[in-house]
């Protein structure tokens, strides 16, 4: 069974620190894909990550995807009360045939709350 | 462009009644994927479909549970006979054709509360 162990579960700061949030597998991934889900909405698509050391930033946000595709990180520099929510990664993978399966694997997510 | 459509948002069931869940998915995707989020828990994949197939529905409970893609219309999630255990956030996902199929973008969901 593939898993997906977001790191850490709950992270409470106040407004301008700095975070990171992690997710690690013992499985290897052909992308990951990381969302931010508000109570009572769908998640939103942050970023996707596929090629192995890749590093991408969106504004105050970096994330990396590990170089086995294993395990990826997202970085919050400066973070701000509208940052608050549920960060959840997930990982796609690849089929016997070469497809991709099509379901993804989320982690449980990782609770942030930003204090002003 | 919309985004990917769910409804009703919520939808309150009896026990032992059915309950229908409509998704839309983006302009130009013909991917459509089913999840099922319980309280404190992560999003389970359900099932994965395209226009008139199912691909994959290895997630799915093998009973009271169906799914469909047709032609024309929305995908319809089916769950029959509901239990109080089937109370949840059920999301809807989809894809592009033929590109960048892992990348899934998600509607608001239906919430899901069966008395």
């Amino acid at each position: 069974t593939q898993l997906l162990e977001q790191s850490p579960q709950f992270l409470s700061i106040q407004e301008g620190e700095n975070l990171t949030v992690y997710c690690n597998s013992s499985s290897v991934f052909s992308s990951l894909q990381w969302y931010r889900q508000e109570p009572g909405e769908g998640p939103v698509l942050l970023v996707t990550v596929v090629t192995g050391g890749e590093v991408k930033k969106l504004k105050r946000l970096t994330f990396q995807f590990g170089d086995a595709r294993k395990d990826s990180s997202l970085h919050i520099t400066a973070a701000q009360p509208g940052d608050t929510g549920l960060y959840l990664c997930a990982g796609a993978t690849h089929s016997l045939q070469g497809g991709s399966q099509g379901n993804l694997i989320f982690g449980k997510g990782t609770k942030l709350s930003v204090k002003p | 462009n919309a985004g990917v459509m769910q409804n009703p948002r919520h939808l309150v069931r009896r026990r032992g009644q059915e309950a229908r869940l409509r998704c839309s998915p983006m302009k130009g995707h013909s991917h459509v994927y089913w999840y099922r989020q319980l309280p404190e828990e992560g999003l389970k994949f359900m099932v994965y479909l395209q226009k008139e197939n199912i691909i994959d529905e290895s997630g799915m409970p093998k009973e009271r549970f169906s799914a469909e893609f047709p032609k024309e219309g929305p995908s319809i999630l089916r769950i029959q006979q509901v239990v109080r255990g089937d109370s949840a956030a059920y999301f809807c996902a989809s894809s592009p054709v033929d590109r960048d199929q892992e990348t899934q973008y998600f509607g608001p969901g239906t919430r899901l509360l069966v008395l």
